[in-house]
């Protein structure tokens, strides 16, 4: 059962334009969204994360969207750079700790 | 800050044989978890441990699979028999209890022949 679903394997843009990540969730208890950035053999890393009362928040070049009622998040990253190049994963949690991700977006951004 | 330690990086092993996977979270991380990395699911979470209890190993694919959590310093996630379909990427990540970010290990990568 995927509670959190990201429909695009992968992405490809070009330098200093703009990336968009989207990722649809089921569950209506998740209350807190967060984006993780994974390299080849390094386990994932924290980059933005949103609470489910705001329906923005702006990290530098990273903005995180969350649409509550359409279950839908997207992350934007502008201006894309050859080192955001990675694979990306929503994940999702309730009020308690069991954090669910989707299936990753390879981003890959070409000079 | 050593962060979250995973043992072995890569193991390779025959159908039928015991594999073991150890993890060692943050000091001070009273909440653990163990997630599989595969192409078709992407990262899904198999158990997490609160305080050294299991709360929630409903994400264990079957009775070959087993963690423990000894102590608040160890976590072992152990497959036995082995079976090809096991191959995957196995991370452990740990947080404090309540909080909204966990941080990953490095992964161990299995591959069953």
């Amino acid at each position: 059962d995927q509670q959190v679903k990201q429909n695009s394997p992968s992405l490809s843009v070009q330098e200093g334009r703009i990336s968009i990540l989207n990722c649809d969730y089921t569950n209506s208890m998740f209350d807190y969204f967060l984006w993780y950035k994974k390299y080849p053999a390094e386990g994932p890393t924290f980059l933005i994360s949103i609470s489910s009362i705001k329906d923005k928040n702006e990290d530098g070049r990273f903005t995180v969207f969350l649409n509550k009622s359409a279950k839908h998040l997207s992350l934007h990253i502008v201006p894309s750079q050859p080192g955001d190049s990675a694979v990306y994963f929503c994940a999702a949690k309730p009020m308690s700790n069991d954090m669910r991700f989707g299936a990753g977006t390879r981003l890959t951004v070409k000079p | 800050d050593a962060g979250v330690i995973q043992s072995p990086r890569h193991e390779v092993t025959e159908m039928g044989q015991e594999v073991t996977l150890r993890c060692k979270p943050i000091s001070g991380h009273n909440s653990l978890f163990w997630y599989r990395q595969t192409m078709m699911r992407g990262l899904e979470l198999l158990i997490y441990f609160n305080n050294n209890v299991p709360i929630d190993d409903s994400g264990m694919p079957e009775d070959r699979f087993s963690a423990k959590m000894p102590n608040a310093s160890f976590s072992t996630l152990k497959i036995q028999p082995s079976e090809p379909r096991d191959s995957a990427v196995y991370f452990c990540a740990s947080t404090i209890s309540g909080a909204n970010v966990l941080t990953f290990g490095a992964g161990s990568r299995l591959t069953v022949l």
